[in-house]
């Protein structure tokens, strides 16, 4: 079945570092492509998403690719702030919208 | 700003217990789902509605766990009775089709004792 794998957390960086979380999915025909974060007990929110491939999403900072040959959906910020500091999660959307599956969740702590 | 309102925030429920969220999505949403997040772990989709009809339940404990949108608008998640792997985070999310961006609300942390 479909799936998302993303590295394991935490990761720990200093302010102004450049952040790399990535991740990986297994999915049958085109699905779209989300990163979501959810800081300290809030809801999720939608960081960024992607809907087929070579699209890049991209917001507050962050960006990230839809990469079909590789299957990944790396995400990306050239300097990160300790407000940055939260749970981030890649999911897929299965092509025609019907299920949207998460992946573990990645945590990021940045130090000022 | 729309938001996908839930309560309550936080409910403590004893083992065997009936316990009861309310989820009201945003204005116009068609589409509303229910999750699960356990600590340490990515959301679970429990079910999914389209309108008042379910379009996935697949992952939704049905000896336990209800869930209705009777007017497709607002949702209940019912479970009855509660067991002390039910601890969790239960969010709803709502999006204008299900094919478009989910809202989350704030979710519901839900401790059996």
């Amino acid at each position: 079945g479909n799936s998302v794998t993303q590295m394991e957390g935490p990761v720990t960086l200093s302010e102004e570092a450049f952040l790399t979380i990535n991740c990986t999915y297994t999915a049958t025909g085109y699905p779209s492509l989300f990163w979501y974060v959810q800081y300290p007990g809030e809801g999720l929110q939608l960081l960024l998403k992607a809907t087929k491939a070579d699209d890049k999403g991209s917001n507050k900072g962050f960006e990230a690719t839809y990469r079909k040959e590789t299957t990944s959906f790396h995400l990306e910020k050239g300097s990160v702030q300790v407000s940055d500091s939260a749970v981030y999660f890649c999911a897929l959307s299965e092509a025609g919208g019907f299920k949207t599956i998460f992946g573990a969740g990645t945590r990021l702590f940045v130090k000022a | 700003e729309a938001e996908v309102a839930q309560s309550p925030r936080y409910k403590i429920t004893e083992k065997s217990q009936a316990v009861a969220f309310w989820c009201d999505p945003i204005s116009g949403h068609a589409t509303l789902y229910w999750y699960r997040q356990i600590l340490g772990q990515g959301p679970e989709l429990l079910v999914q509605f389209q309108d008042e009809s379910v379009v996935d339940d697949s992952q939704l404990p049905k000896d336990r766990f209800s869930a209705e949108r009777l007017k497709g608008v607002d949702s209940t998640l019912k479970i009855q009775p509660a067991e002390l792997g039910d601890s969790a985070m239960y969010l709803c999310a709502s999006s204008l089709t299900r094919n478009t961006e989910a809202f989350f609300g704030q979710g519901t942390r839900l401790t059996v004792v």
